[in-house]
């Protein structure tokens, strides 16, 4: 079956520690995205990717880092410098549209971290 | 300003009965395209309906129903005979067509069905 997996599932971070997220898709999608997700404040873009090698900021970039080496891997690393790391994060990958708007986000089953 | 605006934290609605939730957006990019997604408790989006901003016809899927009014810059989701698997968060998205790559999510509404 095609899909995005995220893993682990639940994760814990000490302070102070780097932790990286992963996510894997089948689906051949080129666009990939990071969002995080607080009570209250709904989804969050951390970074996105179009294709491979080449990657931009999102509203909330500071305090993490990505890559994408290859088509269907898209980590993430929430690094010591993000202040406030707890949050459930999910990741997400966007077929090609065809010139259209009409494409929606496929979605994995996130992973939520807890510094502590 | 925030791209999407859902001003309804929480919903309540009676068991088979029809519910609204709002949703309105920002943009002056003439071509667009609005989503809305479900999220039960265990943490999945599922994609419900799309809305293209020349569609002409309120797009519909089932049981869920988009009411969109472009000059209001609203898309409410009207999901009918509600049944207990639809409590759960609603988010409504947009993209726009320059550079539409991004897709922005509003706060999200918690709808609650009541037996």
């Amino acid at each position: 079956d095609g899909g995005i997996t995220q893993s682990p599932k639940y994760l814990f971070r000490k302070e102070g520690q780097n932790v990286t997220l992963s996510c894997e898709q089948n689906l051949n999608h080129d666009a990939m995205y990071w969002y995080r997700q607080d009570p209250g404040q709904g989804l969050r873009l951390i970074y996105y990717s179009q294709i491979v090698n080449d990657f931009q900021k999102g509203d909330i970039a500071e305090g993490y880092s990505v890559s994408r080496e290859k088509k269907e891997s898209f980590p993430l690393t929430v690094t010591s410098a993000q202040k406030n790391p707890t949050a459930f994060y999910l990741c997400a990958s966007r077929p090609p549209g065809a010139g259209g708007l009409n494409t929606e986000a496929f979605f994995g089953q996130g992973t939520r971290l807890t510094v502590v | 300003a925030q791209k999407i605006t859902q001003t309804q934290p929480g919903m309540f609605v009676q068991e088979k009965e029809a519910v609204t939730l709002d949703c309105t957006y920002d943009t002056s990019d003439p071509s667009y395209g609005l989503f809305w997604y479900k999220q039960p408790s265990s943490g999945e989006m599922i994609f419900l309906i799309y809305q293209g901003s020349y569609d002409q016809q309120n797009a519909t899927e089932g049981r869920y129903s988009l009411n969109f009014q472009k000059a209001r810059k609203s898309a409410n989701l009207v999901i009918s005979a509600s049944q207990l698997g639809d409590s759960a968060m609603y988010f409504c998205a947009m993209r726009e067509g320059i550079p539409g790559n991004q897709f922005y999510f509003g706060t999200g509404t918690s709808l609650t069905v009541i037996p």
